[in-house]
């Protein structure tokens, strides 16, 4: 399978921009996504990306590099609801997620 | 459109008891996949079911864990005999097909307790 790594925690603050960085292996790569996971919730669709280059949706944005089997989530104009695990993942592997506390 | 439904929501067992969760996916979602989440780990799969198909079961514990969807529609998932190590969130998730950009839409979970 694939293996992905990502940071365990970030912290940021409110109104801020964060950037969450992945890294994956390139073999049997079929894109890459992002969810989000508030505590004790289930995980939710954020972004897909199998092309190079930056997706744009709305506040949150996801980038990838295929050549570097890499990939990043920004999230700006950060809120305290932005507090959430942030899962990098192929089809049907994830990352262990990235938490992030958002402080005022 | 209604969501992946799962049942029940908690369950508490002794070490050595049996248990089974059932999972409804979303309609017409062709693929179906059971995962573990242990708390701080993110999701790992279980098993993938295409229609009534298993698609890829290499991370199922076979000796203890057993699943199907005979119908193509419904799923459950059974642990016997369930071992401490078990205690996790059980997610089921559905998408439209195995491959491509249709994310994963996940149930509730449920989380198991075994003492």
């Amino acid at each position: 399978g694939q293996n992905i790594d990502q940071p365990t925690e970030m912290t940021a603050t409110e109104g801020a921009i964060v950037q969450i960085n992945c890294t994956y292996q390139t073999s049997g790569f079929n894109g890459l996504f992002w969810y989000q996971q508030h505590a004790g919730e289930a995980p939710t669709f954020l972004s897909y990306n199998v092309l190079d280059g930056l997706e744009e949706k709305g506040r949150f944005s996801s980038f990838l590099s295929r050549s570097k089997g890499y990939s990043y989530l920004l999230l700006k104009e950060l809120q305290m609801k932005d507090s959430a695990s942030y899962l990098c993942a192929g089809k049907s592997t994830f990352g262990d997620g990235t938490t992030l506390t958002v402080k005022p | 459109e209604a969501g992946v439904a799962q049942s029940p929501r908690y369950k508490i067992i002794e070490k050595r008891q049996s248990v089974a969760f059932w999972c409804n996916p979303i309609s017409g979602h062709a693929t179906l996949y059971w995962y573990q989440q242990i708390l701080g780990q993110g999701p790992k799969l279980l098993i993938q079911f295409q229609n009534n198909g298993v698609v890829d079961d290499s991370q199922l514990p076979k000796d203890r864990f057993s699943a199907e969807r005979l119908k193509g529609v419904d799923s459950t998932l059974k642990i016997q005999p369930a071992k401490l190590e078990d205690s996790a969130v059980y997610l089921c998730a559905s998408s439209l097909g195995g491959i491509g950009n249709s994310p994963l839409h996940f149930g509730n979970g449920t989380r198991l307790t075994v003492t």
